[in-house]
């Protein structure tokens, strides 16, 4: 069964650091791009960032570039996001996510397995 | 950033009834479309993927269309399990961005 879990979320003060984890069981994984969605409370989605699959090429939301990076151990089956800088407007549910291809900028892309979450909460 | 706006934001139906969920794009992202279900307390679930390929074990009362800037979301026959949240989402290009979603309620 495929499964992604992630850990690392929790308390930060604003301008503070957290690295978020993600294990994954069940597949293949340096076949496979991967990303961070991110959804704030009682608000919709926003993509935050992906890395590919084999070549670890990375992309990032404009409104995390500079502060977050995505990372992935292909011999650990785990994914990272390392957030510097917080602010208060990071605070939501982190999902790690499976994307169906090994490259992020296939446009027939999607992202077909999500973990259930972890929450990051930014405040003093 | 290509802007990706839903309509409506929500709406009130009953079992049985048809609905019909818009999506436009800012700019031309051809069938490049992709349709999530969320529930409360739950992590999204695909869909629909390029417009109109049902995923894997999607029921096929779900249905989707469009090209271009502007695509729809069909569900017909509305069942309980239905009433939900829903998100489009373009992988046109990067950043990916989604609509701010659509919440079906219970008339």
């Amino acid at each position: 069964e495929v499964q992604l879990l992630e850990s690392g979320g929790g308390l930060v003060q604003p301008g503070g650091s957290l690295r978020l984890s993600c294990a994954a069981s069940g597949f293949t994984f340096s076949s496979y791009a991967m990303s961070w969605v991110r959804q704030a409370p009682g608000k919709g989605l926003e993509w935050v960032a992906a890395v590919s699959g084999s070549d670890s090429n990375t992309y990032y939301a404009n409104s995390v570039k500079g502060r977050f990076t995505i990372s992935r151990d292909n011999s650990k089956n785990t994914l990272y996001l390392q957030m510097n800088s917080l602010r208060a407007e990071d605070t939501a549910l982190y999902y790690c996510v499976k994307d169906v291809y090994g490259i992020v900028v296939v446009v027939e892309d999607y992202m077909d397995v999500w973990g259930k979450g972890t929450t990051v909460i930014v405040s003093s | 950033d290509i802007q990706m706006t839903q309509s409506p934001s929500s709406l009130s139906a009953s079992v049985g009834d048809t609905v019909i969920i818009t999506c436009r794009a800012s700019q031309r992202i051809s069938t490049y479309l992709n349709w999530y279900q969320q529930k409360p307390g739950k992590a999204p679930k695909v869909l629909i993927y390029v417009a109109s390929s049902l995923h894997s074990g999607v029921p096929s009362r779900f249905s989707g269309s469009g090209f271009g800037t502007d695509f729809t979301l069909t569900i017909s026959n509305l069942q309980p399990e239905d009433f939900a949240t829903y998100f489009c989402q373009q992988s046109f290009n990067i950043p990916r961005t989604f609509g701010q979603g659509t919440k079906v309620e219970v008339k």
